[in-house]
Order: C-alpha cells, then structure tokens, then sequence
C-alpha cells in the first residue's frame, strides 16, 4: 500500500484567485490521479499527472484552469486557477502501481470559494 | 458512455444483520469492478475487486458478486457492526490508463 498526504487539508479562498494542493507519496508509485468530489456525488477524474511531461486531461477539464505538475514519482500538484464559487469541491489525489489494480486516496483538499 | 448507478438514498441496517448494496453500470462489462469503503471527509479506501469472470470473491465479512448479464454486482456485509457505517463505492475499470469510472456511493447506517 501507499501512504498519501495532501496540503492543504482545507482553504477558505477569494474569487479570482489561485490554490496550489500538494500530494506526497511515501513510495515511488507508476500513477498518479487529480479527482473532484462534491457533497453526496461521485468522483470525477480531472487529469492523470504525467511524471515528466503535460498531464492528460478528462473531457471538460483544461490545463489553463487546472495546470498539474509532476516533477518525480512520489509528488504531484493541482492548481485551481482564477477561482469561483462552481470550484468548492473535494480535491482527491490517488496513485496505482502498474498491475496493480488498486488505487490508494489522499485525505482531500476541502476548498470553499467565496 | 459507461453509466453507474447506486442507490442514492441510505440504507439502514440493524446490527447483526446482513447488508447489501447494489451497483448497476449501463454498457460494456467491465474487466473488473471494484468497491471502496469512503468515511467522512477522507479519501476512500479498497475494499476488494472483482473480475469479469468471477461470480464471487469473499474477504472476511464482505463478500462481492459480479453478474455480467444483469450487468450487476452486489455488495455483501454480513454480521454488520456500527462501525461498518460508511459511505461505499464501486468502480469499474475503464479500459484503459489505469482509470476507473465512479459510482455517487450508497450511505450505509449500521443502527445498534
């Protein structure tokens, strides 16, 4: 299994601006994975975090908005960009190891936007 | 596009008993489906997987089947405990990168 952390854990943030989350991982992992979470609905995958190149983006989903980046295997950032209200969410990070077949969570990034 | 669903409203359980949840996906059958277990304000957990041909794979008090005709698989706690009150998953395997597709979840309430 993985142990993930994410940062922050909560934010409170203005409209019009920007939050970087931080996802560690405790090992090297093959997969990483940015989701979205609203209250009672389910997980919408935003983009795969590509170690060492662009990010694959889900339909609906851009990188102006949402740039990722994923410098090695353990570690990965999801920027919200120019923020409002629709952006409130759970943000999930995951990692699988190939073959696998599991997907380990972070704890969330709870984000209310003002 | 592949479509899952679990039933949205909560299901209530008195201890001891046996509870079931449902998920029910709309097109292709996938190569596995699986279930996670997600607690208030945390990532979800996995709970166990299930291939597309098997009919049953068991885990202590949980036991998962995969009806690819009915396109359904069911989710089993027997000798259910309050502590089994969560919110439950299931995923299936999307074909492709390692991506799951995502059910809302059922809420289950275990009452003592």
């Amino acid at each position: 299994s993985a142990v993930i952390s994410q940062k922050p854990s909560r934010d409170i943030c203005q409209r019009g601006t920007s939050l970087t989350i931080q996802c560690q991982v405790d090992s090297q992992v093959t997969m990483m994975f940015w989701y979205r979470q609203q209250p009672g609905q389910s997980l919408t995958l935003i983009a795969t975090a590509n170690q060492g190149s662009e990010a694959t983006y889900e339909s609906g989903f851009v990188i102006d908005k949402f740039p990722i980046s994923r410098p090695n295997l353990t570690f990965s950032t999801l920027t919200v960009s120019n923020m409002s209200p629709e952006d409130s969410s759970i943000y999930l990070c995951s990692v699988e190891q190939a073959y696998q077949e599991t997907q380990y969570f972070g704890p969330g990034t709870r984000l209310l936007v003002l | 596009s592949q479509k899952i669903e679990q039933n949205s409203e909560a299901l209530n359980i008195q201890e001891g008993k046996t509870a079931t949840l449902t998920c029910n996906y709309t097109n292709y059958s996938p190569a596995y489906l699986q279930w996670y277990r997600q607690d208030p304000g945390r990532g979800p957990v996995f709970l166990l997987l299930i291939r597309e041909n098997e009919k049953e794979k068991r885990k202590e008090r949980l036991k998962v089947t995969f009806d690819t005709t009915l396109k359904q698989s069911l989710f089993h706690i027997t000798a259910s405990q309050p502590a089994d009150s969560a919110t439950y998953l299931c995923a299936l395997y999307r074909d492709s990168n390692y991506q799951l597709i995502w059910g809302a979840g059922t809420k289950l309430i275990i009452k003592p």
